[in-house]
């Protein structure tokens, strides 16, 4: 089975502070997703990343910024953490040779910016 | 942009009911739609549908597509407590590496 870990399930930050949350996958896929959920807004891509050292864009990117130095490894770092960052971080990778579009997600971290 | 609309938000049902969850979408390009249990934090795959009129069926829960009036349907028959999650819906389109997600909807089965 497909295991995507993220390495911490609660953060508790403070305001300014930088933050950093791990993803990896065990299954070598290409790409590689952080989104964020929040009630009422569903999940939101913030970035993505379909190589080692590519990135791209999502929907709500302002505010993070991403890493990815080897393949099964894609962190999100915000560089100041706000209030407005708490969330419910998701992890997710997938592997093009499949069509790309089967997403498997890891467990989640609760981040809450006080 | 695209738009993946799912209704309703909630529902309440007692075990044993049968259930019908809807997902309407405005896509370009479209390519599939997938359908994604999230019972307390990973969300977990069920079906990804590509084609109109073709159920996909696992268990007691199944799936259609109906491209031209832009909507799936997940059925769960015979619920039970373990059905209880959000049950997300989502698009991907051609020449994109994203999935476009509806905000879900929250199903609590009572026993």
């Amino acid at each position: 089975d497909v295991k995507v870990t993220q390495s911490s399930r609660y953060l508790v930050k403070r305001t300014g502070e930088k933050v950093f949350l791990e993803c990896v996958q065990d299954m070598d896929h290409e790409n590689m997703f952080w989104y964020r959920q929040d009630p009422g807004l569903g999940l939101r891509l913030i970035y993505f990343s379909y190589d080692v050292k590519m990135k791209e864009k999502g929907d709500i990117p302002e505010g993070y910024s991403v890493s990815r130095e080897k393949k099964e490894r894609f962190s999100l770092i915000l560089e100041s953490a706000s209030t407005n960052q708490t969330s419910m971080y998701l992890c997710a990778s997938t592997s093009l040779r499949g069509g790309g579009e089967k997403l498997f997600f890891g467990s989640g971290t609760q981040l809450s910016v006080l | 942009e695209d738009k993946v609309v799912q209704s309703p938000l909630s529902l309440v049902v007692h075990e044993g009911d049968t259930v019908t969850l809807n997902c309407s979408y405005e896509v370009t390009n479209f390519r599939s739609l997938l359908w994604y249990k999230q019972e307390k934090k990973a969300p977990t795959f069920l079906f990804m549908l590509t084609s109109s009129g073709i159920e996909k069926k696992s268990g007691r829960l199944s799936s259609i597509l109906d491209k031209k009036e832009l909507f799936s349907i997940l059925n769960i028959t015979a619920t039970q407590t373990g059905d209880s999650a959000v049950y997300l819906c989502a698009t991907a389109n051609f020449g994109n590496e994203k999935l476009t997600f509806g905000t879900g909807t929250r199903l609590t089965i009572i026993p």
